[in-house]
Order: C-alpha cells, then sequence, then structure tokens
C-alpha cells in the first residue's frame, strides 16, 4: 500500500480482556517497530522486526505484551489480560532498510482500558 | 539507555516569525535524528532528518543544525504559517532498534 496501515484506528477494551493490534507496512519494507505513546509523551519503543526476525523486543512492558511478525510483513501486537495503563496510542513504523532513517509511521491505534 | 530532552514544550508564535525547537541527547553514539509532524487524526510524518556526519541540513522553510559535541540538535521553521501547527517530536537513533523521542513541542501559529 501506500502507506502504513494500521487497525483498528480505536480500540476500547475491558479490564483483563485480550486485544490483538494490526499493522501493515508499507510493501517491501524489511524493518517494522511498534511503539506505545502515552498521552502528551512522545513515542516508547517497543519491539523491532527485520522481516520475520524480532531482533529487539527490549521495549515490551511485561510478558502480558506480544508481538510478531510471520511471513515478515503484516505484524501483531497482542496485549493479554489488559490494565489501565496500557491505555495508549500504539504505532507501528516500518523502512525500507536495516540501517537508521527512512522511517514512515502508521497513525495509531488508540487503546482505551476501561 | 538514550535520554532525549526537548524544549519548549509549547510554543506559539505569530505567523511569518521563526520557530525553533531544541533537544539534546545523551547517549554519543546516536547518529540519526529526525523530526517528525503531529497532526490530530493523522500518523507521523517526517519533515526533515540529519545524520552525524553532517551539521546542518535545510528543505524550504525548514532547517536542523546538529552540534555533536554538545550533543544538541534544533529545528528551526521560518515564515510560519497557520498549517505548521501541529506537535513536533525529535527524535535520537543509533541502531534502529534504539529510537528515543523527545516529549514533543505543540507549536501553535497564530494567523
Amino acid at each position: 500500500g501506500a502507506g502504513v496501515s494500521q487497525s483498528p484506528r480505536y480500540k476500547v477494551a475491558k479490564r483483563g480482556q485480550d486485544v490483538a493490534l494490526r499493522c501493515d507496512p508499507i510493501s517491501g519494507h524489511v524493518s517494522l517497530f511498534w511503539y506505545q505513546q502515552a498521552l502528551g509523551q512522545g513515542p516508547e519503543f517497543l519491539t523491532y522486526f527485520q522481516n520475520e526476525a524480532q531482533l529487539d523486543k527490549s521495549g515490551l512492558p511485561s510478558d502480558r505484551f506480544f508481538a510478531e511478525r510471520p511471513e515478515g510483513s503484516v505484524s501483531t501486537l497482542k496485549i493479554q489480560r489488559t490494565q489501565q495503563e496500557d491505555s495508549a496510542v500504539y504505532l507501528c513504523a516500518s523502512s525500507p532498510g536495516t540501517d537508521t532513517g527512512g522511517y514512515t509511521f502508521g497513525s495509531g491505534t488508540r487503546l482505551t482500558v476501561v | 539507555g538514550e535520554n532525549v530532552e526537548q524544549h519548549p514544550s509549547t510554543l506559539s508564535v505569530q505567523e511569518g516569525d521563526s520557530a525553533v525547537i531544541k533537544c539534546t541527547y545523551s547517549d554519543s553514539a546516536s547518529n540519526y535524528f529526525p523530526w517528525y509532524k503531529q497532526e490530530l487524526g493523522k500518523g507521523s510524518q517526517l519533515i526533515i532528518d540529519i545524520r552525524s556526519n553532517v551539521g546542518e541540513k535545510k528543505d524550504q522553510r525548514i532547517a536542523v543544525t546538529l552540534n555533536k559535541t554538545a550533543k544538541h540538535f534544533s529545528l528551526h521553521i521560518t515564515e510560519t504559517q497557520p498549517e505548521d501547527s501541529a506537535v513536533y517530536f525529535c527524535a535520537a537513533i543509533r541502531t534502529p532498534g534504539k529510537s528515543t523521542f523527545g516529549d514533543g513541542t505543540t507549536l501553535t501559529v497564530k494567523p
């Protein structure tokens, strides 16, 4: 596609529910990133994929967070047993290569846990 | 780990004036410094970036300067227009997996 597509745009979950957030990167982009952005703050790095390999997951806040990119294209960020502090905008970005630079962000998924 | 501080958090200017946003970083190994514009309901758009082997880069009304010694970089917008109003984020990136963003600057350009 022309840009990075994320779905859903908005998600309301009851505390304790599991959620799955989807990211469709730009076709052919090798690198894919997930970020968490709390209100009034900058994006915080969660995890990084190079093709299907998850090279860095140091930013995932707990073992309730899990990300995958099984075929090296679409990625899913899953949050189990959601808690109120998980409420944030989750941003996905992709880039064509493996070096720094050229990141294109999606519009994000706003998750609200009630 | 890397720490990025961005100032000011809010900035209000008159249309036509210049706006300057500054960021400092802590990790001297950071080598890529992008600036993003985030508008409500839209994705974050890369507006300009600079690598550590360059001191300044300009693209029409937007420029970025980098001082590696002092570990700070700045975004300069000249002849501001109301459509420049948005939240601007800086980032310092060392490797693809190590990217740290500032907390953003809300720029308001008054017509």
